[in-house]
């Protein structure tokens, strides 16, 4: 059984450089989309991007200058880094697995980063 | 970008009710929408994909329909597992855009 486990700090301060890590166990990262999806306190669901684990990527263009996702498929991980973050960034931020022609069927639990100084 | 409309944004319903929630897109979507429930501090969990198709483990009194841009997600006999805050994605183009949400809460 396919699992995600998000990882990284919890508190960023503001203009720094947001980065999380997304560990996939039980399955293989090959052949699939791999997702960053943030929430808000309160809020709904935002789509930050997906990487394919051949590398290639697609980012939200609402935070594309300021994301770059990354796939290292010798550990099974994907990573996130969001540059030059404000109290906005504040969320909860969750990876996610997709394929083609299909939802999201595997989210990892999610981790709760806010912005503070 | 694909802006997806849910409504209502919440409602009140009791256990053995049935629950419908829509989903307009701006432009069409060709089925690609899926729909996900989300339960407090917890990840959303996928419920349909391709509008219509169950995911596996899913009971089966959930459905989905619909075309175009116009989609359902109903619940039939509602449970008490099921109150929860439901939302609609689609993946027809990027950016990937998801509905604000329906809270689906018990009366």
């Amino acid at each position: 059984q396919v699992q995600l486990q998000e990882s990284g700090p919890g508190l960023v301060k503001p203009s720094e450089t947001l980065s999380l890590t997304c560990t996939v166990s039980g399955g293989s990262i090959s052949s699939y989309y791999w997702n960053w999806i943030r929430q808000p306190p309160g809020k709904g669901l935002e789509w930050i991007g997906y990487i394919y684990y051949s590398g290639s990527t697609n980012y939200n263009p609402s935070l594309k200058s300021r994301v770059t996702l990354s796939v290292d498929t010798s550990k099974n991980q994907v990573s996130l880094k969001l540059s030059s973050v404000t109290a906005a960034d504040t969320a909860v931020y969750y990876c996610a697995r997709r394929k083609v022609h299909y939802g999201m069927d595997v989210w990892g639990q999610g981790t709760t980063v806010t912005v503070s100084s | 970008d694909i802006q997806m409309t849910q409504s209502p944004a919440s409602l009140s319903a009791s256990v053995g009710d049935r629950v419908t929630i829509t989903c307009r897109a701006s432009q069409g979507i060709s089925n690609s929408l899926a729909w996900y429930q989300q339960k407090p501090g917890k990840a959303p969990k996928l419920l349909l994909y391709a509008a219509f198709r169950l995911e596996s483990g899913v009971p089966s009194r959930f459905s989905g329909s619909g075309s175009g841009t116009d989609n359902t997600l109903t619940i039939n006999r509602l449970q008490p597992e099921d109150f929860a805050t439901y939302y609609c994605q689609q993946y027809y183009s990027t950016p990937l855009t998801f509905g604000g949400g329906t809270k689906v809460e018990i009366k």
